[in-house]
């Protein structure tokens, strides 16, 4: 069974600095990949996908994203913070060879972006 | 609409008593997926609609939770004799299909709170 998980429930990162949220993930079959963010009282919406076109993904926002079989890892990153980035940060696995398109997500990260 | 929209965006219901919670998904999407968000559980799968059927309903958690759509639109989600560890936030999205590259689009929520 495919799964996903989060390295840290809150990162702290000072303005301007380097953003970086670990996501792993377990699937016997090619996944598909997907970071999501939460900002408070809303919905989720989709930074970006990994779908085996190409290993680094470009989202939204400036972050971006790169698939890495050998360590089984998906980690986000922004070169420099901005205190609009402070949200809740969702990565998410479709298997391989789902046919339902059901996202399974991991814990989720809270971003916390310091003045 | 432009969006997913559901209602009511919050619910305060009694231990005991049944809710409904609904989902309009985006026009012309034939793919409709419910979640729940809790501090506990995190975000979890609960049922999948493919048109008005419901293929997938793997994640509902008991009896007491059932799920229709009607018209290939409209959703709406029943909880019956609700219970202190229903609380929490109900997430429905919408997808033009199933497949595993299409984005899918999520609504803001139903906040549900049971005393």
């Amino acid at each position: 069974a495919q799964s996903v998980t989060q390295l840290g429930s809150h990162v702290s990162v000072s303005e301007g600095a380097l953003v970086l949220l670990r996501c792993n993930y377990s699937s016997s079959v090619p996944p598909y990949l997907f970071w999501y963010v939460q900002y408070p009282n809303q919905g989720l919406q989709l930074l970006l996908k990994y779908t085996s076109a190409a290993t680094l993904v470009k989202g939204i926002n400036g972050f971006e994203a790169e698939f890495k079989k050998s360590e089984t890892s998906f980690h986000l990153t922004k070169p420099s913070a901005h205190m609009s980035d402070a949200a809740e940060y969702f990565c998410a696995v479709i298997h391989g060879s789902s046919n339902t398109g059901k996202l399974i997500f991991g814990q989720g990260t809270t971003l916390q972006v310091k003045p | 609409g432009a969006g997913v929209s559901q209602s009511p965006s919050n619910k305060v219901t009694e231990k005991g008593k049944d809710v409904e919670l609904r989902c309009d998904p985006i026009s012309g999407h034939t793919a409709l997926y419910w979640y729940r968000q809790s501090l506990g559980q995190g975000l979890e799968f609960l049922i999948y609609f493919q048109g008005n059927s419901a293929p997938d309903k793997s994640g509902l958690p008991s009896d007491r939770f059932s799920a229709e759509r009607t018209g290939g639109s409209v959703s709406t989600l029943t909880i019956q004799r609700t219970q202190q560890e229903d609380s929490a936030v109900y997430l429905c999205a919408s997808s033009l299909s199933h497949t595993e590259n299409t984005e899918a689009f999520f609504g803001q929520g139903t906040r549900l709170t049971v005393v």
